[in-house]
């Protein structure tokens, strides 16, 4: 059974600091990782999908990176801002057919102190 | 467009009660998928409907029942709800079950 894993869970920077979120999980057999934000009581917003093949994806400030043979990703977030604060999800995404389609972690509560 | 609407936004209802949440995508998307999220907790699938057929019912409940009248739909009907079924219920869509995945903004529930 896939199980995901978020390090840490909650995490407090001053602004203007890069940060790293991490993400591990035991299968490799996965066709996906996605990164997602929630803000308190919202939907997931979807922040970078990287496919099984890929190694990295970048959108803005925000680069996610994947090493399927170790079960890892990160997120790294540049330049962090106030407005960066909510919860990071990561997910992963496998073969329906006796396995749950996407996977979480229990996320990491980030907090952006201006 | 990449949005999955959801309504309501918020509901209350009674244990005796029978109400609906709908979840509307106009992406041409063929999975659709409920979840359930508790305060502080990872999402928790429920149900997968894959072309229009439940393909996942992750052993929840009777009192929840799915439905996918069409492609751009999916309703999830509530019957005599327990006060711990009280969450945020998501909902979320992708092209076929290996691709991105985007989700709604929720119903918030509350059960009395």
């Amino acid at each position: 059974k896939q199980e995901v894993t978020q390090i840490p869970a909650a995490l407090s920077v001053p602004e203007g600091e890069n940060l790293v979120l991490n993400c591990s999980f035991t299968d490799s057999a996965i066709y996906n990782l996605q990164w997602f934000r929630q803000d308190p009581g919202k939907g997931l917003t979807s922040l970078l999908l990287i496919q099984s093949s890929q190694r990295e994806q970048t959108s803005g400030r925000l680069n996610a990176s994947l090493d399927k043979s170790s079960g890892r990703s990160t997120l790294y977030i540049a330049a962090s801002q106030p407005g960066d604060s909510a919860t990071y999800l990561c997910a992963v995404s496998q073969p329906f057919s006796g396995n749950t389609p996407l996977v979480f972690g229990k996320g990491t509560r980030l907090s952006v102190i201006a | 467009d990449t949005e999955v609407t959801q309504t309501p936004k918020h509901l209350v209802m009674g244990m005796t009660n029978k109400k609906s949440l709908k979840c509307e995508q106009h992406m041409g998307h063929r999975a659709m998928y409920w979840y359930k999220q508790k305060a502080k907790k990872p999402p928790e699938l429920m149900f997968v409907y894959s072309y229009e057929k439940l393909s996942i019912n992750e052993s929840v409940p009777s009192r929840f029942s799915p439905e996918c009248p069409n492609s751009s739909l999916l309703n999830l009907h509530l019957h005599a709800l327990q006060p711990e079924d009280s969450a945020l219920y998501l909902c979320a869509s992708s092209q076929e079950e290996n691709t991105e995945a985007f989700f709604g903004q929720g119903t918030r529930l509350t059960v009395v």
